[in-house]
């Protein structure tokens, strides 16, 4: 079964160094999401894409953190400088077409900043 | 005000119970509902999905819409240890933006 693959696993860096992840996505699907879940809250979308093209980032501090989807397929996101208030999961969905359609989920990162 | 409110539990039931997991949500442009579950230091899975009001059922698990009160179920029957996790509501409506619940982490003990 295809899975949306995503690394690395875990992270732990010091403030103010700069961060990556790297996801891909289920293959065919069109739209990528980078998400943010901090402890005990519920996933809070960063960025779209649909190919590669951001669609929103309306709730992507773009002071420090930078998406993108080159040739529409793998995805990176960059953090620089990171913050303790950083420390978060940061999950990679994908989906066929729109929000309507399932997204599915990755194994996420979780990141902690020092 | 949070557009999509749900009880962060911990909900602590024994194996067999029928378990209710709830959300309300005061965006009344929402019109369709999921329920995801989230296995600790793994990513969600969906679990159900509706559209607009009703009940839906796939196995043990039975989703319910109610727009007019704005408050979702998802209704768990004979429950099994391996459904401890965390179940998130998840909602989608005019802006294309899933809006997700703080989750409710359940507990099902032998």
């Amino acid at each position: 079964e295809a899975e949306v693959a995503q690394s690395p696993r875990y992270k732990i860096t010091e403030k103010s160094q700069a961060v990556a992840f790297w996801c891909d996505p289920i293959s065919g699907h069109a739209t990528l999401y980078w998400y943010r879940q901090i402890l005990g809250q519920g996933p809070e979308l960063l960025v779209q894409f649909q190919d590669e093209s951001v669609v929103d980032d309306s709730q992507l501090p773009k002071d420090r953190f930078s998406a993108e989807r080159l040739k529409g397929v793998d995805s990176t996101l960059k953090i620089q400088p990171a913050e303790l208030g950083d420390s978060a999961m940061y999950l990679c969905a994908s989906s066929l077409g729109t929000s309507k359609d399932t997204q599915y989920f990755g194994p996420g990162t979780r990141l902690t900043v020092l | 005000q949070k557009e999509v409110e749900q009880d962060p539990g911990p909900l602590s039931v024994p194996e067999g119970a029928i378990v209710s997991l709830n959300c309300t949500y005061s965006n009344s442009a929402f019109q369709y509902f999921m329920w995801y579950r989230q296995y600790s230091r793994k990513g969600p899975e969906l679990l159900m999905y509706t559209y607009s009001s009703g009940n839906k059922e796939d196995g043990r698990f039975t989703a319910q819409v109610d727009k007019s009160s704005k408050y979702i179920s998802l209704f768990i029957r004979d429950s099994q240890p391996s459904d401890s996790a965390t179940y998130l509501c998840a909602m989608l409506g005019n802006t294309d933006k899933l809006i997700f619940g703080t989750g409710t982490r359940l507990q099902v003990f032998p």
